[in-house]
């Protein structure tokens, strides 16, 4: 079983529309990082939540750290066709700068 | 800043082959971590290098080796390599220390491995 469960694993919509992604698991975390990965490319850092309730924003892109920190979301709003990618939730594990990535959403916005 | 780069972008190799693909870090930066990616999944980890030393490894066999050098350059190497070790080998650098860590890691390109 996957640590971190991302859904929908695949979402198609069209330019303007607004979306969520989910990151989910069972177990509590004391910090989550949200990446995002265009093609050719490799995963670029969004944002990284750290506080339960905690809420983020980075222009189009809203991010909350669930309460609990055992889930977070990320929600754009008026979605453009250069947000396509595919949207990766994180955390480090182990000690050191080892990341451990969720399963992923792959996001694609047609004009 | 020169960011990280990966080479070569696209490989081709067949069943039972030995493969080393190269990263150099960014500018600054002392570690390097790899990390395996299958088609519309997320990476998943395989070592990391720190001062030239393993610090740490995932969930895969010996087969997948590395070296890090005294620039902080890094190669991944994978002997016998099977159909499933297709995928996107990426490699990302940041900066680790005595009481200092950063948590942002710096992603290079990619290097795109087909196994026929």
């Amino acid at each position: 079983t996957q640590l971190l469960e991302q859904s929908p694993q695949f979402l198609s919509i069209q330019e303007g529309e607004n979306l969520t992604v989910y990151c989910n698991s069972s177990s509590v975390f004391s910090s989550l990082q949200w990446y995002r990965q265009e093609p050719g490319e490799g995963p670029v850092l969004l944002v990284t939540v750290v506080t339960g309730g905690e809420v983020k924003k980075l222009k189009r892109l809203t991010f909350q750290f669930g309460d609990a920190r055992k889930d977070s979301s990320l929600h754009i709003t008026a979605a453009q066709p250069g947000d396509t990618g595919l949207y990766l939730c994180a955390l480090y594990l182990g000690g050191g700068n080892k990341l451990t990535f969720g399963t992923g959403t792959q996001l694609k916005v047609e004009l | 800043e020169t960011g990280v780069t990966q080479s070569p972008t696209h490989l081709i190799k067949t069943r039972g082959q030995q493969v080393t693909l190269r990263c150099s870090s960014q500018s600054g930066h002392n570690t390097v971590s790899w990390y395996q990616q299958a088609l519309g999944q997320g990476p998943q980890f395989i070592f990391q290098y720190y001062r030239e030393e393993e610090n740490g490894r995932g969930n895969f066999p010996p087969r997948f080796s590395g070296l890090q050098f005294p620039n902080y350059s890094s190669e991944l190497n994978v002997n016998a390599l099977e159909l499933d070790d297709s995928a996107l080998y990426l490699c990302a650098s940041s900066l680790m220390g005595p009481g200092l860590w950063t948590n942002e890691q710096f992603f290079g390109p990619g290097t795109r491995l087909t196994v026929l």
